[in-house]
């Protein structure tokens, strides 16, 4: 049981930085963390990172470390991420999915499309 | 990191076929593998956990099974439902990562 529900669709620059919220209903926000996850055109799903909305504990890919910033806010139980300094290889449909640091993932967000492109 | 590799990428196959996906692991992941299910424009559906147990509401017709680095779903008795992509996932290590997909299309 449960909702995430993300933002919308963008169109970013080369060089800008993109934000996607996620935003959870139906179960207790702190029981559970938030895991990013993406999808390039064409492509297999990439893990982003995870976060502990409880202890805000954070794991990345090292491929992503540094451009990466995740955040949860218990009182609006919202998760966002930000990516900073896109190129074209950014372009994909960016999810939130529910799980531990080290589990599945058994919900997931409706997916956001972020376009980058000049 | 940890590497999935799915085979095949595409697979074609009528209703009523059994068929098989595999996936495989750079190293070992002991049984810490999953599997999910997504149709176009929508978010992935997990139907497998710890390589072979099935997630709530998902049909008897799906298994799965392996241990350390091969990894096997099989769908028995294909229905029109079923025509998806399917990927693997490992969850041995906080690095996670995904299998490529497989494209599950009607023959």
């Amino acid at each position: 049981q449960g909702l995430l529900e993300q933002s919308g669709p963008e169109v970013k620059e080369p060089g800008a930085s993109l934000k996607v919220s996620c935003e959870a209903s139906g179960y207790s926000f702190t029981n559970y963390g938030i895991a990013w996850v993406r999808q390039a055109p064409g492509q297999g799903h990439e893990w982003i990172g995870w976060i502990s909305p409880l202890t805000g504990r954070k794991t990345f890919a090292q491929s992503l470390q540094g451009r990466v910033i995740m955040s949860t806010d218990t009182s609006t139980n919202t998760a966002e991420l930000q990516l900073r300094d896109v190129d074209s290889g950014d372009t994909a449909i960016y999810y939130c999915a529910r799980g531990h640091m080290v589990s599945p993932f058994d919900l997931w967000g409706q997916g956001t499309l972020i376009t980058v492109s000049s | 990191d940890i590497r999935l590799t799915q085979s095949p990428s595409t697979l074609s196959a009528s209703l009523g076929d059994r068929v098989t996906i595999t996936c495989r692991a750079s190293q070992s992941i002991a049984t810490a593998l999953a599997w999910y299910q997504q149709k176009p424009g929508k978010a992935p559906r997990l139907l497998i956990t710890s390589v072979s147990n099935l997630e709530s509401g998902v049909p008897s017709r799906f298994s799965g099974s392996g241990s350390g680095r091969e990894f096997t779903i099989t769908i028995s008795n294909l229905q029109p439902d079923d025509f998806a992509t399917y990927f693997c996932q490992q969850y041995n290590t906080y690095l996670l990562s995904f299998g490529g997909g497989t494209k599950l299309e009607i023959k």
